[in-house]
């Protein structure tokens, strides 16, 4: 069974940078799937961030391209988020996924809040 | 870019079928596979559908997709519906190198 485990700070201060891990177990991430990152506002619907596959190639939702970085760390079995220059608007519920045909596993979520 | 909409909510009675759209703004709904999540309050989001109508194991066959290149949408049926149906419901797609979700549809089963 794949598990998805996000980790990072739970409070981030405006104009920082936001950094998110996600820990794999019972899968290979060099073995293939897409990872994705995934985000949910309070109250609000998903929206895709961006995806990484396991050689390294990147992916990201043209509305926050400019200030996502993915990326992949297959000795360690997991894969990070950074996004830069944040604000208000960024607090949310961020996932992580595995991604074949469909996002298969998800993480459980981890609230980050961007204030001062 | 595409949009995926989604009615903001839907609601039926226990036993009855709902079915909920999704309609995509630009290209076509059959040119890419649409999936269909299921997000209870305080859950991460789980699949009952990919690509267009399948479903992942353990989902009840109460649960069906499809997709109407007339109307370039795609629908989540649920027939005979639980109260434990009553969850938000996202579709999901992509093209080439974006993917993109619908704003989400409540479901009330009351």
């Amino acid at each position: 069974q794949v598990q998805l485990q996000e980790s990072g700070p739970g409070l981030v201060k405006p104009s920082e940078t936001l950094s998110l891990t996600c820990a794999v177990s019972g899968y290979s991430i060099s073995s293939g799937y897409y990872w994705g990152w995934i985000r949910q506002p309070p109250g609000k619907g998903l929206e895709w961030i961006g995806s990484i596959y396991h050689s390294g190639s990147t992916y990201y939702n043209p509305s926050l391209k400019s200030r996502v970085t993915i990326s992949v760390d297959t000795s360690k079995n997991q894969f990070s988020l950074k996004l830069s220059s944040v604000t208000a608007a960024d607090t949310a519920v961020y996932y992580c996924a595995s991604c074949g045909s469909y996002y298969e596993y998800w993480g459980q979520g981890t609230l980050v809040t961007v204030s001062s | 870019n595409f949009m995926l909409t989604q009615p903001h909510s839907v609601s039926e009675s226990p036993g009855k079928t709902v079915t909920i759209s999704c309609t995509r703004s630009s290209g076509s709904i059959a040119s890419n596979y649409v999936q269909w999540y299921q997000q209870r309050p305080g859950s991460s989001p789980t699949t009952v559908i990919y690509e267009d109508n399948q479903r992942p194991s353990g989902v009840p066959d109460r649960f069906s997709g499809s997709i109407d290149s007339s109307s370039n949408s795609a629908s989540l049926t649920i027939s005979g519906l639980k109260t434990e149906d009553e969850a938000d419901y996202y579709c999901q797609s992509y093209d080439s190198s974006n993917q993109v979700f619908g704003g989400g549809t409540k479901l009330t089963v009351l």
